[in-house]
C-alpha cells in the first residue's frame, strides 16, 4: 500500500532561520512526487513536482529534493509569508495521488 | 476566471438531511476528484472520475454519492448527513499535461 508520512507535525521558525521538512513515503512504483502549500481557509496550492532520485526544484526559498525513500523541502531564510501548511503527495502507478497529513510551519517576526 | 470553483462554501445542515456540494473547472480536465480533510487524516480520497460517466471509489466512500453528466461539473452528494461527515471538501482537477493536481477553495459542512 502506498503511503506518506511527514515530519515535523509543527515547525515554528525564527524569520530567517532556515530549515527542511520531511516526506518519508513507501510506493510500489513512483510516478511523481509533489509539494503544495496551504494557507488557512484556502485549498492547496501546487509548487513542485519530483520525477525521480537526485531530482531539485528552486522556488524563491522553497528547494525540494528527492530520494528513493524521502523528499526535503527546504526552506531558507523564511519569512512570516513562508507560514503555511505543507503537503507532500506521491503518485504511484495509476491515477490515484496519496497525501501525507502535513508540516504546519509558522514563521515568526 | 479559469479554475475551480465549488459551491457552497460553507454549510450547516441536520443529521439525516440531503446535502450536494458543487464543482465545477473550466478547463475540461479528463479526471476531477473529490477529498475530504480532517485533523489527523490528511486530504483522503472520496470519489474520483476519469471522465464524463466514469466515476470510482476512492479511500473513503462510504456514505456519499457522485454523478458526472458533464466533464465540467462533478457533484458530491450526502445522502443522509452523519456527524462523522463534518469536514472540508475539496474538488479537484487533474491536469494530465503537467502532471498537477489543481484544488478548490473548499466546502466547509457541519452535520449537527
Amino acid at each position: 500500500e502506498d503511503q506518506v508520512t511527514q515530519s515535523p507535525e509543527a515547525l515554528r521558525l525564527q524569520e530567517g532561520e532556515s530549515s527542511s521538512l520531511n516526506c518519508s513515503y513507501t510506493v510500489s512504483g513512483l510516478r511523481g512526487l509533489f509539494w503544495y502549500r496551504q494557507d488557512p481557509g484556502k485549498g492547496p496550492e501546487f509548487l513542485f513536482t519530483l520525477y525521480s532520485a537526485g531530482e531539485e526544484k528552486e522556488k524563491e526559498r522553497l528547494k525540494a529534493t528527492l530520494t528513493k525513500k524521502e523528499s526535503f523541502l527546504h526552506i531558507t531564510a523564511p519569512k512570516p509569508e513562508d507560514s503555511a501548511t505543507y503537503l507532500c503527495a506521491l503518485q504511484g502507478y495509476g491515477q490515484n495521488f496519496v497525501f501525507g497529513p502535513g508540516t504546519r510551519l509558522s514563521v515568526l517576526p | 476566471d479559469a479554475g475551480i470553483t465549488q459551491s457552497p462554501r460553507y454549510k450547516i445542515t441536520e443529521t439525516g438531511r440531503q446535502v450536494t456540494l458543487m464543482c465545477h473547472q473550466t478547463w475540461s480536465h479528463s479526471y476531477m476528484f473529490w477529498y475530504r480533510q480532517d485533523l489527523g487524516h490528511g486530504l483522503r480520497l472520496i470519489y474520483y472520475s476519469a471522465a464524463a460517466d466514469i466515476t470510482d471509489k476512492g479511500e473513503v466512500p462510504d456514505g456519499y454519492v457522485v454523478s458526472r453528466s458533464k466533464t465540467e461539473n462533478f457533484p458530491l452528494t450526502l445522502e443522509s448527513a452523519t456527524r462523522s461527515q463534518t469536514s472540508v471538501y475539496f474538488c479537484a482537477s487533474w491536469d494530465r499535461d503537467g502532471n498537477t493536481i489543481y484544488f478548490g477553495e473548499g466546502s466547509w459542512l457541519t452535520v449537527v
